[in-house]
């Protein structure tokens, strides 16, 4: 079967770092995306991982271990308006018709 | 950049109603995707589309049907909604990377 798993709720203070995890096991692994959601909005692109190893990207990166189905989403110098739900997912077929497999997604909270 | 439009954002509608639920995409991708999302479980493919006239059922297709007459144009329809099918509806649309770029949602209320 294909599951993804990322745990429900996290809580953190602003200016701290916080990393966010997410396994998987699907069938096939064309590359992974994190997308970040605020509450009544629709899911906004973050980043991809294909390769192993870190992407970064400004206060956020995202590692990708393809033998152990295994990546993060850390966040850096965390602010209010980080809050959200972040999602973790998997493209299982290579090219863009592949669907998109995503986890329930990771409630995050940044407390002052 | 690319935009993902659904017609509406909040509705609400009685049992056995008819519902339909628009998405226009303006970049010619050949491919659009219609979610739903529900608390605790996440983002679920319904129907995917990958080009005009062509319709694949996703893991939840049950209720549903969908239409795509016209390539930025692809339609959801539930043909009796029922409670069951309260949910935020997002359609989608991936561009040549992959990268999946969402509408602003669809908050569906079945009384």
């Amino acid at each position: 079967g294909q599951n993804i798993d990322q745990p429900t709720e996290m809580t953190a203070t602003e200016g701290a770092i916080v990393q966010i995890n997410c396994t998987y096991q699907t069938s096939g692994f064309n590359g992974l995306f994190w997308y970040q959601q605020h509450a009544g909005e629709a899911p906004t692109f973050l980043s991809y991982n294909v390769l192993d190893g870190l992407e970064e990207k400004g206060r956020f990166s995202s590692f990708l271990s393809r033998s152990k189905g295994y990546s993060y989403l850390l966040l850096k110098e965390l602010q209010m308006k980080d809050s959200a739900s972040y999602l973790c997912a998997v493209r299982g077929r290579p090219g863009n018709t592949g669907k998109l497999i995503f986890g329930q997604g990771t409630t995050l909270q940044v407390k002052p | 950049d690319v935009k993902v439009t659904q017609s509406s954002r909040y509705l609400v509608k009685r049992t056995g109603e008819k519902v339909f639920l628009e998405c226009v995409q303006d970049m010619d991708h050949e491919n659009m995707f219609w979610y739903r999302q529900d608390p605790g479980l996440g983002l679920r493919l319904i129907y995917f589309s990958y080009d005009v006239k062509m319709k694949e059922k996703g893991d939840i297709p049950e209720g549903y049907s969908v239409s795509r007459e016209k390539k930025e144009r692809f339609s959801l329809i539930l043909e009796s909604a029922s409670t069951n099918q309260t949910s935020m509806y997002l359609c989608a649309s991936p561009d040549s990377t992959g990268e999946l770029f969402f509408g602003e949602g669809s908050r569906l209320t079945v009384l």
